[in-house]
């Protein structure tokens, strides 16, 4: 089974409107961390935000801000005013406190239109 | 001051070769990674290093070798280089609870 799976390849949004992408994943180890990267055209990996699985609170940070629902393992990152320097790549990530690996999802490429 | 550095950033050779792509990190992290991105993007764990010694081999040629001098430096050699082998790696580092930090890749394309 798929430990990360994002089901969007490909997202559309207006600029200045916010949107969520989406990402699930599938664990049995009670602690484990969820991330999210970015990546540009230009190909650098950005970190943007972590959620750990024991955090009562939903991680933000400044525009970004993640939207964890442990009972459904979902991840969803949501970015508000959304701005043209935000297209690009956007990768989910998790990894189990059992483990050193970080499972990667496939991906959802962000398009914001003026 | 680059957190995790890795040369050379194009490389570009012909089939046969054997390439080397070296990686530093001064973040004082324990476990370092090699990653290959696709075409399609897709990030894929090639191996880890913990303090030095391997910790995750996952199903790659035998053509590729990774080596750690030390707990800073992971590089990463390729023999007999083949077309597949053209994609974007990336070493990467983490200590626990912390993040995974990537270096800005290296573009492979073999010819």
């Amino acid at each position: 089974a798929q430990k990360i799976t994002q089901t969007q390849p490909g997202m559309f949004v207006q600029e200045k409107e916010a949107v969520t992408l989406d990402c699930t994943y599938d664990t049995s180890d009670p602690s484990y961390g969820l991330f999210w990267y970015k990546q540009p055209s230009s190909g650098e990996m950005i970190f943007l935000i972590y959620q750990g699985s024991y955090d009562q609170q939903n991680a933000t940070e400044g525009r970004y801000s993640l939207n964890f629902q442990k009972a459904r393992k979902s991840a969803n990152l949501v970015i508000s005013a959304s701005q043209l320097g935000d297209s690009a790549m956007y990768f989910c990530a998790m990894r189990e406190r059992a483990g050193n690996q970080f499972y990667f999802g496939t991906g959802t490429s962000l398009t914001v239109i003026p | 001051d680059t957190a995790v550095s890795q040369t050379p950033k194009y490389l570009v050779t012909q089939m046969g070769n054997d390439k080397s792509i070296k990686c530093e990190q001064n973040l004082g992290h324990d476990t370092m990674y090699w990653y290959k991105q696709d075409s399609k993007k897709f990030l894929k764990i090639m191996f880890s290093y913990n303090n030095k010694e391997l910790i995750i081999n996952e199903t790659v040629p035998n053509r590729f070798s990774p080596k750690s001098p030390d707990k800073a430096h992971l590089n990463l050699h390729i023999n007999s280089l083949e077309l597949g082998d053209s994609a974007v790696y990336f070493c990467a580092s983490s200590q626990l609870n912390s993040p995974l930090h990537f270096g800005n890749g290296t573009r492979l394309t073999v010819t």
